[in-house]
Parts: C-alpha cells; structure tokens; sequence
C-alpha cells in the first residue's frame, strides 16, 4: 500500500506570498493518478485538483498542481484570506495525506 | 445548484445502530458512483464504502468488517450507509461524496462532497 506524506505540516504566510505544499508517495503513483482536495474551517472537503494537474471547475489558475512519480507538489499564488485552509493529497482509490495546515499571519 | 445533503447522525452506545443517508440533487444520480468517506481528528480522511451507480457494485474498506451496508435508491435520489454493531472508533464525521470518473469497480477520486453528518459512538 502506498502512503502519501505531507509536508510541512504547518504553513503560516503573509497574503500575497506563495505557499508551496508537498505530497510525497512511499512508491510511484502510475499514471498521476492524484487528487488534491482543499477543506476550510467547518466545511468539506472541496476538489481542486485531479490527475496531479488538472484544475477542477471554478478552481482559479493561482493554484497549480504538479509532480509526477513519488514526488507532487501544490503550488497556491498570492495566498489570500479564503486559502486558510487544510490542504490533502489522496492517490486515486487508496488514502488520504494526512494533510497541511495553511494559515495567513 | 449540484449538493449533497447527509442525514441521520447522532449519539449511539457501542453495538448500537444508525442509517445514515444523503439526498442528491442538481444532478442525475443513476449517472455517478458514490461513496462515504469518514473523517476524525487522528486518523483524518477514511474511504468507508463505494456503491456502482446501477448499485450491483459495493465496497467497503477492510475496518468495516461486515458492519457497514451501502446502498441506494436512484428513484429516491438517495444513498445509504447502514451502520451496525458500532465501536467507539468509529466515531467520526461521514460525508457523502461523489465520484465523477465512471469506474464501477472502485472510487477513485470525489468531485462533490456533503457538508457531513456526526456519528458519536459512547456509552
């Protein structure tokens, strides 16, 4: 079974900054088969990316996904208020990361 | 608008039981797979159960132990989670979620998420 690990845990940046958010899977993920999900205080999770790249409607062109292999990354321009948020990466049809906490200072 | 909506939670002592259910709307619910996922403050995001869209297909994941049935009533718009014989860790939020791939022998990602419903496990 493969296992997503996400780091850093915590990300903590002034608005306009840019977070860089990575999800590192223990084998190869075949054919980018990864999704990125975005969940905000007291919500659900929401899609925001599928096949390691692909942007989900309604999701803006600042957040971008990456990677390929073992190794992904979650890459959100100029972070606003609405971004706080606790980011996860699931490998299609397994688990979850245990996700990271992204917070405006 | 294209929502999910669960229902259903509560409070239940071990070994107890609960239905839990989620109304689709906005969309053609015979046309997409379904799934619950669960969540909790240690073990973060679990897949509990999937359901093909004609429902002949079901899955649930290995902790489930012949507890949990999954199923749906497309006329209804409706899925279903039967939760039995229930332990203290199965205390948790479920969401009903989507998935939007066309796949009938297992999820693969959600597209579309309830708000959840809470189901504690105490005594």
């Amino acid at each position: 079974e493969i296992v997503l690990t996400q780091s850093p845990g915590t990300l903590s940046l002034s608005p306009g900054e840019s977070a860089t958010l990575s999800c590192r899977a223990t084998q190869p993920i075949s054919n980018n088969y990864l999704a990125w999900y975005q969940q905000r205080p007291g919500q659900a999770p929401r899609l925001l990316i599928y096949g390691a790249s692909s942007r989900a409607p309604g999701i803006p062109d600042r957040i971008r996904g990456s990677g390929s292999g073992t190794d992904f990354t979650l890459t959100i321009s100029r972070v606003e208020p609405e971004d706080v948020a606790v980011y996860f990466c699931q490998q299609y049809g397994s688990a979850f990361g245990q996700g990271t906490k992204v917070e405006i200072k | 608008e294209v929502k999910l909506a669960e229902s259903g939670g509560g409070s239940v002592q071990p070994g107890g039981s609960l239905r839990l259910s989620c109304s689709a709307s906005g969309f053609t619910l015979d046309s997409y797979e379904m799934n619950w996922v669960r969540q909790t403050p240690g073990k973060g995001l679990e897949w509990v159960s999937f359901i093909s869209r004609n429902g002949e297909n079901a899955y649930h994941a290995e902790f489930v132990e012949g507890r949990f049935t999954i199923s749906r009533d497309n006329a209804k718009n409706s899925i279903y989670l039967h939760l039995n014989s229930l332990r203290a860790e199965d205390t948790a939020i479920y969401y009903c979620a989507r998935d939007p791939t066309g796949y009938i022998y297992g999820f693969n990602y959600f597209d579309l998420w309830g708000q959840g419903t809470l189901v504690t496990v105490s005594s």
